[in-house]
């Protein structure tokens, strides 16, 4: 079956402009989390959504960060006027996981979208 | 606030060997660990997942242990293969309110040679 996908897998962009990075995550999965990784570093909570809404932003880096998941599917990672400390990758998962009821359901993750800033 | 630590950061062995990688973290009100795996410029796959009333779990060649008192866990790789060869991640899901958040540790790069 259709994995989480993630759009584009590359992006390079000059500093100071702004990009959209998209993920379509496991049809029917109501949890959907965006992680940023650094080189050789573990992935870090960004946010986290359960279904159309946001229930955690607090790992998002700065308000130039902005994401959306409007209908409850499909996610919207913006970032405004990029700048170098942005370079890196930048993961979706979801999951059927909805609280502590769903303790057991597992996040699966796409493949990513490296992000570099010119 | 949570914190994971992986030991070690790189472990290279002989094809055949078992092996144990290492995982602690420090807020040991967690709701589940979970262990994944990570190829180079892939995402991440999961592996096991132990609920915090849980103390292992076992897929084929591994078996992930948890103990939540001395906050660690284990993952037990039987008999290794080159195919094993990969970044292994450990994270905990805490909860803040209705908030949900996976920490990860820094990943222990395996190779396994033949």
């Amino acid at each position: 079956g259709a994995g989480v996908s993630q759009s584009p897998r590359y992006k390079v962009a000059k500093r100071g402009q702004d990009v959209a990075l998209r993920c379509d995550p496991i049809s029917g999965h109501v949890s959907l989390f965006w992680y940023q990784q650094a080189l050789g570093q573990g992935p870090e909570f960004l946010t986290y959504f359960q279904n159309e809404a946001q229930l955690d932003k607090s790992g998002l880096p700065s308000d130039r960060f902005f994401a959306e998941r409007p209908e409850g599917s499909v996610s919207t990672l913006k970032i405004q006027r990029t700048q170098q400390e942005d370079s890196a990758v930048y993961l979706c998962a979801s999951s059927l996981f909805r609280g502590a009821g769903g303790s057991n359901q597992p996040q699966h993750f796409g493949d990513g979208t490296r992000l570099s800033i010119l | 606030k949570q914190e994971v630590t992986q030991i070690p950061a790189a472990l290279s062995v002989p094809e055949g060997e078992n092996l144990v990688l290492n995982c602690s973290f420090t807020d040991s009100a967690i709701y589940n660990l979970q262990w994944f795996r990570q190829d180079p410029g892939k995402g991440l796959t999961s592996l096991l997942l132990i609920q915090s009333s849980q103390r292992e779990q076992t897929s084929g060649r591994l078996n992930a242990s948890l103990d939540k008192s001395s906050g660690r866990s284990t993952l037990y790789i039987a008999a290794s293969q080159p195919g094993d060869s990969a970044t292994y991640l450990c994270a905990g899901l805490n909860s803040g309110g209705s908030n949900y958040k996976l920490t990860f540790g820094k990943g222990t790069l395996l190779t396994v040679n033949p």
